[in-house]
């Protein structure tokens, strides 16, 4: 186990559903963040939160809403989500925002149908 | 525009050699560079860093290299065993964040 706990492992939802994405670290870091990855792409940085403040947001669409309320908590919550948003939703976690040695949690597998 | 270029294709290598995967960029001046494993259907395991004035870096039978000048760095995994197959991502800390590349896919035949 790597510390890093995500929930759900795998969704299925539709265009026109709200779902939130779950994730929770074990390991006392200071940084959290959301990555996308798509099949035969890099994993792209979503969002970056340090202290439960949001620090980066990639100019991500407005359907998915991030949400920090501690350290150890890290939501993403989806809404009206398109089938090309179908792909891994990765959780990290780190000691500090500048990203050494990211801990990642298992993803959730996200389908839209 | 800044890129990160790994060999996406599969490497294939028998069991008991060494594994050599690169990592090759562009338009970075990396702080510095970290090298990852990714099984199917689960998240990266963060292995080896190695920072910019750092030439070589050891772990186990791991070993990364990382020159600056050539702006590439080499990921060794010697004695290659089955249970090594996986991609390897490397990641790199530029300005700001950490880009990850597409990773290359090892697959150790026994």
């Amino acid at each position: 186990e790597t510390g890093v706990t995500q929930t759900p492992r795998h969704l299925v939802m539709g265009m026109t559903n709200k779902k939130s994405l779950k994730c929770e670290q074990h390991l006392g870091h200071n940084a959290m963040y959301w990555y996308k990855q798509s099949a035969k792409k890099p994993l792209e940085l979503m969002f970056v939160y340090s202290l439960e403040e949001r620090v980066e947001n990639n100019s991500v669409p407005s359907r998915f809403s991030p949400e920090c309320p501690n350290s150890s908590h890290l939501f993403l919550h989806l809404h009206t989500l398109q089938p090309e948003d179908s792909a891994l939703y990765l959780c990290a976690s780190s000691q500090d925002r500048g990203g050494e040695k990211l801990f990642f949690g298992s993803g959730t597998q996200l389908s839209v149908l | 525009s800044q890129k990160i270029e790994q060999n996406s294709e599969a490497l294939n290598i028998q069991e008991g050699k060494t594994a050599t995967l690169t990592c090759n960029y562009t338009n970075y001046s990396p702080a510095y560079l970290q090298w990852y494993r990714q099984d199917p259907g689960r998240g990266p395991v963060f292995l080896l860093l190695i920072r910019e004035n750092e030439k070589e870096k050891r772990k186990e039978r791991l070993k990364v290299t990382f020159d600056t000048t050539l702006k590439q760095s080499l990921f060794h995994i010697t004695a290659s065993q089955p249970a090594d197959s996986a991609t390897y991502l490397c990641a790199l800390r530029g300005y700001q964040k950490v880009t990850f590349g597409i990773g290359t896919k090892l697959q150790v035949i026994p």
